[in-house]
């Protein structure tokens, strides 16, 4: 199957501050990826659907100017989490849809906002 | 849009047991079903997958079954082993001929004593 990296795969910072998560698709030409979050004893909530050249799809609820999309190609989608608070602390992982029905999943990045 | 609900939360059994973790959706048009296996701190990873064409799919000591009418789908682990301890997850999509969205059951906790 297809392999999928993730960076970092750990960072603290502080409230207010942004961070950036890269996923990365190894092998693949990456047209769509989706992001999802994870809360600790939680299931996994898809965030969004991004797209490679074009704007991301976001689930209801998950608000667009706070999680910043980018998939401008086909091996690289990041996830920018802006101003950043400790209720955004959780893991966060990426996956390639590869146009058939699995996904391939990134091994996570685990956020804490302090 | 898709709901999946998964029981139980939790299960615990003795090595060598038979585990057995339900899943129901709610959207008729889904037609791929797919199990994970998570350990604490990891990425989801795929153990088994069906598809609504098929009733049931085995693979060694996990099988799946599946009844479109009643929209349920179940895990069977048999002979379990302690390292089949972790979270497991079924999820639901709907397959379009491009990349789809899963929407995952709560998880089932899963731990096998000696």
């Amino acid at each position: 199957g297809a392999v999928v990296s993730q960076h970092p795969s750990r960072v603290i910072c502080k409230s207010g501050t942004s961070v950036k998560i890269e996923c990365r698709s190894l092998d693949f030409q990456a047209t769509t990826m989706f992001w999802y979050r994870q809360f600790p004893k939680q299931s996994l909530m898809l965030m969004a659907t991004s797209n490679e050249g074009s704007k991301a799809t976001y689930e209801q609820g998950v608000e667009k100017d706070k999680f910043l999309i980018n998939h401008a190609s086909l091996t690289l989608s990041t996830l920018t989490v802006t101003s950043a608070h400790p209720e955004d602390s959780s893991f966060y992982i990426c996956s390639l849809g590869t146009g058939g029905n699995e996904q391939y999943f990134g091994p996570g990045t685990r956020l804490t906002v302090t | 849009g898709e709901n999946v609900e998964q029981h139980p939360s939790t299960l615990s059994v003795q090595e060598g047991d038979s585990a057995v973790i339900k899943c129901t959706y709610s959207d008729s048009a889904s037609n791929y079903f797919p199990w994970y296996k998570q350990e604490l701190g990891k990425r989801p990873q795929l153990i088994i997958d069906i598809r609504s064409n098929v009733g049931e799919k085995k693979d060694q000591r996990i099988a799946v079954t599946l009844n479109k009418t009643a929209k349920h789908f179940s895990l069977h682990i048999t002979e379990t082993q302690p390292e089949d301890s972790a979270v497991y997850f079924c999820a639901a999509s709907f397959h379009t001929g491009t990349a789809s969205k899963l929407t995952f059951g709560t998880g089932t906790r899963l731990q096998v004593t000696l």
